[in-house]
């Protein structure tokens, strides 16, 4: 059974149009983060949850925002997506100081 | 600060042949080290992780890495590939504060009949 998972898989949103991707788990982790991932590149970290404290990237865009309602949600806000947001995000969990983040499958993101 | 390099963005081996692939790390402290694999439109599964003690490190499906630490390295193996294991093979460090892992850039493994 999925442990981390985004929905939805597939979202395509128009030039500027607000964009919300979402993702729960099951895991009772604290710690929830969110990365885009372009094409043949790495994850790229745009911030995490440490329970309710949230933590930016100091180098993540203004226009990406998150939530998190509880312990089990998670979204990430596009303001005004730009064609270069295009990317597959991916959402992860970890326990504390536990080594290993668990990943969901990630929601593709479509910029027309 | 901590960053990781991956040497070789593409792989390409026989079936049956080894499977080396290379990771480089950068760290201040003694670093937590991942490998995780990613299949098209999947998320990332973890394959292993090295944290303390023993420094060869077996993983799931046939994989494993070593940590030298004289080298800054955690390459990862396998004796014989397969044809599934065709993916993307991230390496990875776990910063001091543990709530940030740096990400290699990857490298995309392709296994020929």
């Amino acid at each position: 059974d999925a442990m981390v998972i985004q929905n939805p898989r597939y979202q395509v949103t128009q030039f500027g149009k607000p964009v919300t991707l979402s993702c729960s788990q099951t895991l009772n982790h604290n710690v929830m983060y969110w990365y885009q991932q372009k094409s043949s590149q790495a994850p790229k970290l745009l911030f995490h949850y440490y329970d309710k404290d949230f933590n930016n990237e100091a180098d993540t865009p203004d226009n990406f925002q998150s939530r998190r309602p509880n312990t089990s949600f998670c979204f990430l806000d596009i303001r005004s997506p730009g064609l270069g947001d295009a990317a597959m995000y991916l959402c992860a969990t970890s326990r504390g100081q536990q080594n290993i983040q668990y990943f969901g499958a990630g929601t593709r993101l479509s910029v027309l | 600060a901590q960053s990781v390099t991956q040497l070789g963005s593409h792989v390409s081996v026989s079936e049956g042949a080894l499977v080396l692939l290379r990771c480089n790390y950068s760290s201040s402290v003694p670093p937590y080290l991942f490998w995780y694999v990613q299949y098209p439109n999947q998320g990332l599964q973890l394959l292993l992780k090295y944290t303390t003690g023993a420094t060869l490190v077996k993983g799931i499906n046939g994989f494993e890495a070593e940590f030298k630490k004289s080298e800054t390295s955690f390459h990862l193996t396998k004796p014989s590939a397969h044809m599934s294991d065709a993916a993307e093979y991230f390496c990875a460090v776990r910063s001091y504060n543990f709530n940030k892992f740096y990400f290699g850039s990857g490298t995309k493994l392709n296994v020929k009949p």
